[in-house]
């Protein structure tokens, strides 16, 4: 399974937007590249996925590299609520059923008030 | 809408007692669903997926086991628990599709005395 690498931590201002950078060097042509987060105590969020053009939602946006090797999720004012681990990970587009999805130790952001 | 349901919120077990987690999903069928262990301060070890009734893949060779009894319903289990065995269980499911997102529970926090 490709794999993806992040940094452990990172740390924002509140109100200024946050750039998680997230390596995936070894994506195939078609892996999706998706996000979630992960508050404390709480199961992951779903937060935004995409497979090659970049994608807005409500809570984010996701920023592929032209080569797909790596993305950015984009939170663009960052508030205390966003403090999380973000994890970045890829999952399989051709395997509709099977699907072993691999969680890494994701980038923990802490939001300075 | 789906929604998932995850319980015990916490529990607390002596060594050598058995266990019993129950996961359900409403709102969907045939789900994808998903057993995950998480560490304190560590990310997210996939246990079991399921892709239909009765159809079980262990991925962490241990002594919990997992069944799917009914489509929307998944059960973590143990016949004795280990010290080791301590942490935040998540279940979580995904519809058929592809590149379909997972949803988490709340999760389960198991503390083994």
């Amino acid at each position: 399974d490709a794999k993806t690498t992040q940094p452990n931590s990172m740390e924002s201002n509140e109100e200024e937007p946050v750039h998680l950078p997230c390596n995936h060097s070894t994506i195939s042509g078609t892996d999706y590249i998706h996000w979630y987060r992960q508050l404390p105590s709480q199961g992951p969020e779903y937060v935004i996925h995409g497979l090659t053009s970049n994608v807005n939602n409500r809570m984010a946006s996701l920023a592929i590299a032209e080569d797909r090797k790596s993305s950015t999720l984009i939170l663009h004012r960052a508030t205390l609520r966003d403090a999380a681990v973000y994890y970045c990970i890829l999952r399989e587009g051709m395997k509709t059923s099977y699907d072993k999805v691999i969680f890494g130790p994701g980038t923990s952001l802490s939001v300075i008030p | 809408s789906q929604t998932i349901h995850q319980w015990p919120a916490t529990l607390v077990q002596p060594v050598g007692s058995p266990l019993s987690l129950e996961c359900t999903v409403e709102g969907t069928s045939n789900p994808n669903l998903y057993w995950y262990r998480q560490a304190a301060g560590r990310g997210l070890q996939l246990l079991f997926y399921s892709v239909g009734i009765g159809q079980i893949s262990s991925e962490v060779p241990q002594n919990l086991s997992a069944s799917r009894p009914q489509d929307r319903q998944f059960i973590l289990s143990s016949k004795k628990l280990l010290l080791s065995d301590s942490g935040f269980y998540l279940c979580a499911w995904r519809p058929r599709g592809v590149a379909q997102p997972q949803h988490f529970g709340d999760g389960t926090r198991l503390s083994i005395l």
